[in-house]
């Protein structure tokens, strides 16, 4: 299994709040993702980073940021959060990034915003 | 235009039957497919990855074929347990993107019934 963990693995909080989901690895992977699943739907890659101080946006345009600040932590922050937000949100990391590297998801966070 | 469609949508079976699951993805320039298992409220797990030049891939009673001329893929499971119950997402990726860009289908929802 996996090394990458998700905290909280579930959070129901209010319109307007701001809120941060925590992402860690202990496989000294570079890469590291934020996708957004809703149910039945296909993932989309909403935040990437290649390494310490690179983030970037993904496909899916997103109202989250993240930082990078250790190789490690790869937190994603919602400033206001909203019901559209309603979804699960899941962290991954590859030790590269190139086609051939497998991504390893870590248990998700499921967010709902009343 | 890169996507990944998977057929059926869900699908119900008794325990100890077998069943295959379809996928048909258009994802150009071709590197690797995976499938994965996606158990409810967890992340996905790989099951399968081949390349071009694979067309068979075996995990246990999971059996992964390609068809790369034709673009499509099945897993096909074998005396399938209550604990196959999940979701199977094929997962494309493709040359081009230095990313290692992942391109998801939405994934066939098994449910397997004593």
């Amino acid at each position: 299994e996996a090394d990458i963990y998700q905290t909280p693995r579930y959070l129901v909080i209010g319109t307007g709040k701001k809120i941060t989901l925590e992402c860690s690895q202990t496989m000294g992977h570079d890469k590291m993702y934020w996708y957004q699943q809703d149910p039945g739907m296909e993932l989309h890659l909403i935040h990437y980073s290649y390494g310490v101080n690179s983030t970037e946006k993904g496909d899916l345009s997103s109202e989250s940021t993240v930082s990078r600040i250790r190789t490690e932590h790869f937190p994603l922050t919602l400033e206001s959060a909203r019901p559209s937000h309603t979804s699960q949100y899941l962290c991954a990391s590859s030790v590269g990034g190139n086609h051939r590297n497998e991504q390893y998801f870590g248990p998700g966070t499921r967010l709902t915003v009343t | 235009k890169n996507q990944v469609e998977q057929s059926p949508q869900s699908l119900i079976i008794l325990e100890g039957k077998n069943c295959t699951l379809q996928c048909n993805y258009t994802v150009s320039p071709f590197s690797n497919l995976r499938w994965y298992k996606q158990d409810t409220g967890r992340g996905p797990v790989s099951l399968t990855i081949m390349t071009f030049s694979e067309n068979t891939k075996s995990n246990g009673r999971y059996t992964a074929t390609l068809d790369a001329d034709t673009k499509q893929s099945s897993l096909h499971i074998t005396a399938s347990q209550l604990s196959d119950s999940a979701s199977y997402i094929c997962v494309v990726s493709d040359r081009g993107s230095t990313l290692g860009r992942l391109y998801f289908g939405r994934g066939t929802q098994l449910t397997v019934w004593p």
